[in-house]
Parts: structure tokens; sequence; C-alpha cells
């Protein structure tokens, strides 16, 4: 069984540009959640969505959003990038949203 | 605001054996403690979670401790591997419809050969 799959694994942008980062989750986990992973702060919950719908959001500016598609594909969008956005980012799919998290490998975002 | 506390940040150990990493929280009304395992360069990997109502929890050579009336749990490691040497996490979940998890700051374990 495949496991959660992010693209693309490696983003250089600059300063004011927006970036979409693309997660497939595991097949037949219906719930998505993303994360910013940084040295300093650790890893910390951006949101969650399951059906389509946004479940639950983490404290971060409305820069960052996201969206799921009937697939249960994920994208999750960054607009006007700042440099303290770079991080990593990190995917996880779940059953249901009661079963433990499985994460894919993330996103290695760089803003120069 | 809901906080995991995690030390050691590093944490050295000789092959053979046993790492202990510690986490305590406070808010009582997470429904399970997940420890997750990070190598460089790939995501975090469920290793063990646990439940509150359950005081330990025994995977392999892994092992949760459980304290609910401390709020603290932990992570046993038996006979330490080289290859056990990556990033732990633990993590408090809380489930309402959707579920969130909150975690700790990491422990970067070393296993010396």
């Amino acid at each position: 069984k495949a496991g959660v799959t992010q693209t693309p694994r490696y983003l250089i942008k600059t300063r004011g540009q927006q970036v979409t980062l693309s997660c497939s989750p595991i097949s037949g986990h219906r719930s998505v959640s993303w994360y910013q992973q940084t040295p300093g702060q650790g890893l910390q919950f951006l949101f969650e969505y399951f059906s389509e719908t946004q479940r639950n959001k983490g404290n971060f500016p409305g820069r960052f959003s996201g969206r799921q598609f009937s697939n249960s594909r994920s994208e999750m969008n960054v607009s006007t990038l700042e440099l303290g956005d770079s991080a990593l980012y990190l995917c996880a799919s779940s059953l249901a949203g009661v079963q433990p998290q499985h994460f894919g490998d993330g996103t290695r975002l760089s803003i120069l | 605001q809901q906080q995991v506390k995690q030390s050691p940040q590093s944490l050295i150990v000789q092959k053979g054996g046993i790492s202990i990493i510690n986490c305590a929280y406070e808010n009582t009304a997470f429904d399970y403690f997940p420890w997750y395992q990070q190598f460089p360069g790939k995501g975090p990997a469920l290793l063990i979670a646990i439940r509150p109502d359950v005081s330990e929890k025994k995977e392999g050579r892994f092992t949760i401790s459980f304290n609910k009336s401390a709020k603290q749990f932990s992570l046993h490691i038996m006979d330490s591997q080289p290859g056990d040497s990556a990033t732990y996490f633990c993590a408090a979940v809380i489930i309402q419809g959707a579920q969130k998890l909150v975690f700790g700051q990491g422990t970067r374990l070393t296993i010396n050969p």
C-alpha cells in the first residue's frame, strides 16, 4: 500500500510569490492534515480536511490556505511568501480522523 | 494553550542501553498519545500510541509508560541500536470531530556503537 505522497519534494521561491503544495493520502484515507516543521517552532498544526471540508485550523495567518478534492487529495497554498515561511511542510492522512496519522516525507520550501 | 513538553532535547546512549524520553502535558482532554520517529529527510513515522486509560503498552523494543495522574508519559527503547538514532516526537491528540496533534519539541537520540 502506497504511503502519503507529497509533491514537489523541494521548492525555492522568492518573497512575495505564492506556492501550492500537493498531497495524496494513503488510499482509503479521508482525513488530511497539514503541518509546518521548523527548527525553532517544531511541528505546528496548520489545518485538517475531511470530505472536502476544513474541520480544524491552527494559528496561522490567512495567507495559508488549503483545500481537499473529492478523491481526498489535498493542496496547500501560501500567498505573499515571507522569509519566515521557509520550512518543511508535512501532510498526514488517517482513516476517518480517529486513527493515528501517517505522514508523508514533506515538501522543503525555501524562501530567498 | 495546549502544550506538550518533551525532554531531553538530545540524548546519547550506548548500544544495548535503554533510551528514555519523557513528555508532560497540561490539557486533560487529550484522547491518545502517539510517538513518532523521524530520520533526516523523512517525515515522522508512527512508532507506537497509547490511550489514557492504559498505563503501559509495549511493541517490540519500544514501550510507552503513561501516568495519567501526573500527566506524564515516556518512551523507553530497550537494547538501543545505532539504527534507532533519529529524532523522536511525542504528541497528544484531541479528537473533536477533527483530529489535531500537539507535538513535543523533539529529542535527538544518538546511539553510540
